[in-house]
């Protein structure tokens, strides 16, 4: 167990519908990153978060929107969905940047998403 | 830009042999920190190991090592003794430098599959 928490595990939607993932941190992590995996792009990162401010951006649509909360919980929004969003997404913490750099990340279980 | 190179799509190998997933990866910066993962098919992402470029010796956990070549720029993982259980995919994975925007975003390999066979 990573101690990363996401839900749903899976989800099922319709083209044109709005979804929200949602993530919670290891205990103590201040990071939050969030990625997406698919059959042709890989691993891609999206968005991260650093203790609920936005610190730097991926390969993200405009149509997906994220933001970590004050209890560092985070969620990440899916709008207008396309076939072509159907992926695996992930979330991931670590503690935070210290100027040196995390040494480990940890990854949740992930979200399967399946737009029909 | 950085980037990571894995070059075997596939790998298989018997168990209880040695196995070695190779990774090279490309930055025009000193500092910087490498990853592995492994994604089983049942998709979580499990992390395996941490090389930092200054370290000064191979990072070990249990039965994987990184064998760590600087001047090549490749950090190959080696899982010794192979079980059943480490059939999975493998990814390699590079830390964004700190203080360039990315913060601690990691960039991926296209990844390994490993087979072992009984």
């Amino acid at each position: 167990d990573s101690g990363v928490t996401q839900t749903p595990k899976h989800l099922i939607t319709a083209t044109g519908q709005r979804v929200t993932l949602r993530c919670s941190p290891r205990s103590g992590d201040l990071s939050v990153y969030w990625y997406q995996q698919s059959l042709d792009q890989g691993l891609q990162f999206l968005i991260q978060y650093y203790n609920g401010e936005e610190r730097a951006k991926g390969n993200i649509l405009e149509r997906f929107s994220a933001q970590q909360f004050p209890d560092l919980h985070s969620e990440l929004n899916l709008s207008s969905l396309e076939l072509g969003d159907s992926a695996l997404y992930f979330c991931a913490s670590s503690p935070g940047w210290t100027g040196e750099g995390d040494t480990e990340a940890f990854f949740g279980q992930g979200t399967r998403l399946t737009v029909v | 830009a950085q980037k990571i190179t894995q070059t075997q799509p596939g790998m298989f190998v018997q168990e209880k042999e040695a196995v070695t997933l190779d990774c090279t990866y490309d930055t025009s910066d000193p500092s910087y920190g490498l990853f592995w993962y492994k994604q089983p098919s049942s998709g979580e992402m499990i992390f395996l190991i941490y090389q930092g470029s200054y370290d000064q010796q191979n990072a070990t956990e249990g039965r994987y090592s990184l064998n760590f070549q600087k001047a090549r720029k490749s950090a190959n993982l080696v899982i010794s003794a192979s079980q059943l259980g480490d059939s999975a995919m493998y990814f390699c994975a590079m830390r964004e430098i700190p203080g360039t925007g990315g913060y601690n975003k990691l960039i991926f390999g296209a990844g390994t599959r490993l087979a072992v066979h009984p």
